[in-house]
């Protein structure tokens, strides 16, 4: 079974703070991706990658980056945070790209004050 | 460009009505279309492809690349079916989904 774990479940910052979200799958995975998820607009990519130390921009990468120093462990940091990041953050992952379903995380719900 | 429509934010159907979720889609080559969903409190989750041609959970997707739809259907409703149903776009080659904005699914008992 695979398993995708977000390092929370809730997350409350302040405007300005550093921000890290950890993602980790077990399934040996090459593909991961970041989404943001609000109301009424779905999920928007904000970044992906397709091996180690490899990373492209989404549809709303501003204000965000990446890392990805091991397969299993794909990073979202908010260098700094602003009120308008406050959202639920979506992980997910995919085999190789002969296969296309992504399996996703629970989500962090962050929240910036 | 690759883009996907849910005209729907909400929809509520009774139990043991039809249930049809739209979806269309606006892609330049043939595209890959998956429908996936999110129980309350559970994480989101593929239910499924138009490649497979299979029914789950009842459900079923036709693509229809004349009317560039992928509407999810099912004869009828069961409560359990309520959840937040997204569609989504896998370009050829090309690992990226785009996902529509979603529908909320509500089943009155």
């Amino acid at each position: 079974d695979v398993k995708v774990t977000q390092s929370s479940r809730y997350l409350v910052k302040r405007t300005g703070e550093k921000v890290f979200l950890e993602c980790v799958q077990d399934m040996d995975h090459e593909n991961m991706f970041w989404y943001r998820q609000d109301p009424g607009l779905g999920l928007r990519l904000i970044y992906f990658s397709y091996d180690v130390k490899m990373k492209e921009k989404g549809d709303i990468p501003e204000g965000y980056s990446v890392s990805r120093e091991k397969k299993e462990r794909f990073s979202l940091i908010l260098e700094s945070a602003s009120t308008n990041q406050t959202s639920m953050y979506l992980c997910a992952s995919s085999p190789g790209r002969q296969f296309n379903e992504q399996f996703f995380g629970p989500g962090t719900r962050l929240t910036v004050l | 460009a690759q883009r996907v429509t849910q005209p729907e934010k909400l929809l509520s159907v009774f139990k043991g009505a039809p249930v049809e979720l739209k979806c269309n889609y606006s892609y330049s080559g043939s595209p890959e279309l998956f429908w996936y969903v999110q129980y309350s409190r559970q994480r989101l989750q593929l239910l499924l492809r138009h490649i497979s041609r299979e029914s789950i959970k009842g459900f079923t997707a036709d693509l229809n690349k004349g009317e560039t739809s992928f509407h999810l259907k099912k004869p009828f409703a069961q409560e359990e079916d309520s959840a937040m149903y997204y569609c989504a776009l896998r370009g050829i080659g090309n690992e990226k989904l785009t996902f529509g904005t979603g529908t909320r699914l509500t089943i009155i008992p």
